[in-house]
Order: C-alpha cells, then sequence, then structure tokens
C-alpha cells in the first residue's frame, strides 16, 4: 500500500524556525516533494529530493533519507505569509504520477 | 508568462447537471493531470495524459470523465455531480520523466464546484 504520514497542524512564531516532517511507506521511491498550499489555491512547489541529504533554497530546506522513509522541510526566519499548508508527496518509479500526504496547516503567529 | 488556467474559478451545478470544467496550458508540457481536492484532504488523482494517452486512476468514478483534445487543452466532465462531488478540481502539467529534469508539476488555479 501506499501510505504518506504528517502532522495535521502546527503554530509557530514569526521570525522563529519549524520543521515539519514527513514519513512514507510506498511501493518503489522516485522523489519526494514539497509543496505550500495557501487556503484556496493551487499548490505550488518548494522542493524536490531524490538522493539522501540536505537541499536548501533560501529560507527554505528539505532533506531526505531513504533508508528511513523519512523526510522533513524546514522553513527559517518564519514570515506570516508562510501560514499554509505544507503538502509532501511521493513519486513512484516508472511514473510521473504523485502519491500526497494530507498536508500540514501552518499558522505563524505575531 | 507561462501558465495553467482553469476555468471557471467557480462553478455552480444542480444535482445531476452535467458539468464541464476546462484547463489549459502555455508550458507545451506533455502531461497534464486533474486532482480532486475535499477541504483538508490530499489532491487525489483522477486522470493523466502523456500526450493523447489517457490513463485514468482505478477509483475515479465512472461519473467522470476526461478530454484532451490537442496538447494546450483538458477538460474535466462530471456527467451525473452528486453532492459528494464538491470539491477543488486542481489541473497540472509537467513534462515526463524522460525528459531528464525532476519534472515538478504546476499546478493551476483551480475550480472550486459547488453541488445544490
Amino acid at each position: 500500500g501506499q501510505n504518506i504520514d504528517q502532522p495535521t497542524e502546527m503554530t509557530a512564531t514569526e521570525g522563529a524556525i519549524v520543521q515539519i516532517n514527513c514519513t512514507y511507506q510506498t511501493s518503489g521511491f522516485n522523489g519526494l516533494f514539497w509543496y505550500q498550499q495557501h487556503a484556496g489555491e493551487a499548490p505550488t512547489f518548494l522542493s524536490y529530493n531524490v538522493l539522501d541529504g540536505l537541499e536548501e533554497k533560501g529560507r527554505f530546506s528539505s532533506f531526505l533519507s531513504r533508508s528511513k522513509g523519512y523526510s522533513y522541510l524546514l522553513l527559517k526566519e518564519l514570515q506570516m505569509k508562510d501560514s499554509a499548508s505544507y503538502l509532501c508527496a511521493v513519486r513512484a518509479p516508472n511514473t510521473d504520477k504523485l502519491i500526497f500526504g494530507t498536508g500540514t496547516r501552518l499558522q505563524v503567529f505575531p | 508568462d507561462a501558465m495553467v488556467i482553469q476555468n471557471p474559478r467557480y462553478q455552480v451545478t444542480q444535482f445531476g447537471k452535467p458539468v464541464t470544467l476546462s484547463c489549459s496550458q502555455t508550458l507545451n508540457h506533455n502531461v497534464m493531470y486533474w486532482y480532486q481536492q475535499k477541504s483538508s484532504q490530499a489532491p487525489k488523482l483522477l486522470f493523466h495524459y502523456y500526450d493523447k494517452d489517457f490513463n485514468n486512476e482505478a477509483d475515479t468514478p465512472d461519473n467522470f470523465q476526461s478530454r484532451r483534445p490537442n496538447t494546450s487543452f483538458c477538460f474535466l466532465d462530471i456527467r451525473s455531480p452528486g453532492l459528494g462531488d464538491a470539491a477543488m478540481y486542481l489541473c497540472a502539467t509537467s513534462r515526463d520523466s524522460s525528459s531528464g529534469t525532476y519534472n515538478e508539476q504546476f499546478f493551476g488555479p483551480g475550480t472550486r464546484l459547488t453541488v445544490l
């Protein structure tokens, strides 16, 4: 079966750092994506990992451990506009289809 | 700007009245996807196309159909909408993985469907 787990909700303070975890059990793996989705809007691409390690992109970083079936998205210097849902998605081998987690709703408070 | 466009952004239909949602793209991507997303849930893949090669998911209801007349356009037809079909419908595009890049999916703004 395919299973992707993320915490449902998280809260953090403006200027802080937050880590959103994602664990997956899927029949095969060909990359993990993180998307940001503001309420009522479409998901927008944040990051991609296919090899183990950390990918850094400005305030956002994403980490992958394939042996543990684990990824996290790290958001630094949080801003109010970072309040959104963050979706973890896994791509299976030999396909371009993504399997999405239910997302983590992050609320940033002043 | 290259983009994915969905029309309309909001659609209201009556129970059982057929409805068509449209998607167009200027990215020239060969893969197009239709997702259904209900409140606080993950996007659920309904269909995808490699060029005109149609693929539907095993659990996509028969009530849903799709057409892709050319590279740029894709349509989602709901033949007899039920109350449970009220959702956000997202169209996305990507290059296929044979192009060698990580091929992220680009999403349109979505169409929010209300069924009365």
